[in-house]
């Protein structure tokens, strides 16, 4: 198994609902990934986890909530969004921290309405 | 810091002919350079990467790239265009400020291939 699966790939949420983003990998890579892209945009790193431990936080707004229970599954729990957090929320993994060997997932095309 | 730079937003190419895109990074130390495709509504997809080794890199669908340390690029190229290379294209350099792999992308140069 070569891929990093995400779903769901498409979400519609209400400004009052909670919802949760799902990524997978079987890869035995040790880190992974939230990036987030809006259109035409280069995507934005939001989470690093490195061994399941949280090691980057690039200053995310705390209605998005990471979490990775096992080192195959990385979650991203979504509360309170805005409209403007409406982007494609794209899931990776590496082997370990170098960043050789990436491989993203599909993506998660998220709307806030 | 780490950064990367596309100069071109949009590269325009006949079907069959030679294709560029152009890339150019500014890292301290020894780069780790990447470029992916990605299609509309689509997560990325790896094209070819330089580490260390030969400044001639080859990737994936018949792509190259080139590494020049005295110019700090690492332009994309492909002998050919297919209309089915048409896409996003974004240069990515690994970020080794820190202890962490996470790429810095380019802001991305869309590809028209016309037949």
């Amino acid at each position: 198994d070569t891929e990093v699966t995400q779903t769901p790939k498409h979400l519609v949420m209400g400004m009052t609902n909670k919802k949760s983003l799902k990524c997978e990998q079987h890869m035995g890579h040790r880190a992974m990934y939230w990036y987030k892209q809006k259109a035409k945009k280069p995507p934005e790193l939001m989470f690093v986890y490195s061994y399941e431990k949280l090691s980057i936080n690039e200053s995310v707004p705390s209605r998005f909530s990471p979490e990775c229970p096992n080192s195959s599954l990385l979650n991203l729990h979504l509360h309170a969004l805005q409209p403007e957090d409406s982007a494609l929320y794209l899931c990776a993994s590496s082997p370990d921290s170098t960043g050789v060997g990436y491989t993203f997932g599909s993506g998660t095309r998220l709307t806030v309405v | 810091a780490q950064s990367v730079a596309q100069p071109e937003d949009q590269v325009n190419v006949a079907e069959g002919n030679p294709l560029t895109v152009k890339c150019t990074y500014s890292v301290s130390g020894n780069p780790y350079l990447f470029w992916y495709v990605q299609y509309p509504n689509r997560g990325l997809q790896f094209l070819l990467k330089y580490i260390t080794g030969d400044n001639l890199v080859k990737g994936s669908y018949g792509f190259e790239a080139e590494f020049n340390k005295s110019q700090t690029s690492f332009h994309l190229k492909k002998p050919s265009a297919l209309v089915s290379d048409s896409a996003l294209y974004f240069c990515a350099v690994r970020d080794i400020g820190g202890s962490q792999g996470n790429l810095i992308f380019g802001k991305g140069t869309k590809l028209s291939v016309k037949p």
